[in-house]
């Protein structure tokens, strides 16, 4: 079983720090990706990584960066929090490319508060 | 038109009832369609793909309309466990953007005992 894991269920921090959230997946996933999800507005892309060191931009990439040294893990990276940064975090991973009709694995999410 | 757009819902179901959501997509070269299912409180998961010929797995059928742009999903017999918010996913296109998926806002599912 592909197994997806996420280092927090749940963190809560203050306006300013710096904070990392892990994802780790153990099934050798050239793609991994990180979205948050918020209450009517669905899950939106932030990042992805297709290969190690490598990293493309998603569709709200502005406050975030990330960071993909090894294969099995990706981190989110939230330089500076702000409240607006208070969301449901998820993770994926996927062999090969989406377009495939390979499935996305969801690692169990990090609930993110900043206060 | 949005992305991708599915009933708003919620739809309250008796067990047993067969029901049906629906969605719509924009972009035309989108080449991979997906249901997924969201638990309270969980991850998503890999309802199912969906095939341009229709596929069917249980009690869940899928089908594609490309000329459209629709994706639906049929449950006949519900469950009480078929309870749960289901995400339409559409890929974004070839290249680059086979990487990535766009979801649907989900709708949500409450079957009654």
């Amino acid at each position: 079983d592909v197994k997806v894991t996420q280092s927090s269920r749940y963190l809560v921090k203050r306006t300013g720090e710096k904070v990392f959230l892990e994802c780790v997946q153990d099934m050798d996933h050239e793609n991994m990706f990180w979205y948050r999800q918020d209450p009517g507005l669905g899950l939106r892309l932030i990042y992805f990584s297709y290969d190690v060191k490598m990293k493309e931009k998603g569709d709200i990439p502005e406050g975030y960066s990330v960071s993909r040294e090894k294969k099995e893990r990706f981190s989110l990276i939230l330089e500076s929090a702000s409240t607006n940064q208070t969301s449901m975090y998820l993770c994926a991973s996927t062999r090969g490319l989406a377009g495939l009709n390979n499935e996305q694995f969801f690692g169990p999410g990090t609930r993110l508060t900043v206060l | 038109r949005k992305e991708v757009e599915q009933d708003p819902g919620p739809f309250n179901v008796p067990e047993g009832a067969t029901v049906a959501f629906n969605c719509t997509y924009s972009n035309s070269a989108s080449q991979s369609f997906f249901w997924y299912r969201q638990d309270c409180r969980k991850e998503p998961k890999l309802l199912m793909s969906v095939y341009s010929s229709g596929n069917e797995d249980g009690r869940f059928t899928a089908q594609l309309n490309r000329a459209s742009q629709y994706i639906s999903l049929l449950i006949r017999d519900s469950k009480l466990s078929d309870s749960a918010t289901y995400l339409c996913v559409v890929n974004r296109g070839s290249g680059g953007s086979n990487y990535k998926l766009t979801f649907g806002k989900g709708t949500l599912l409450t079957v009654n005992p």
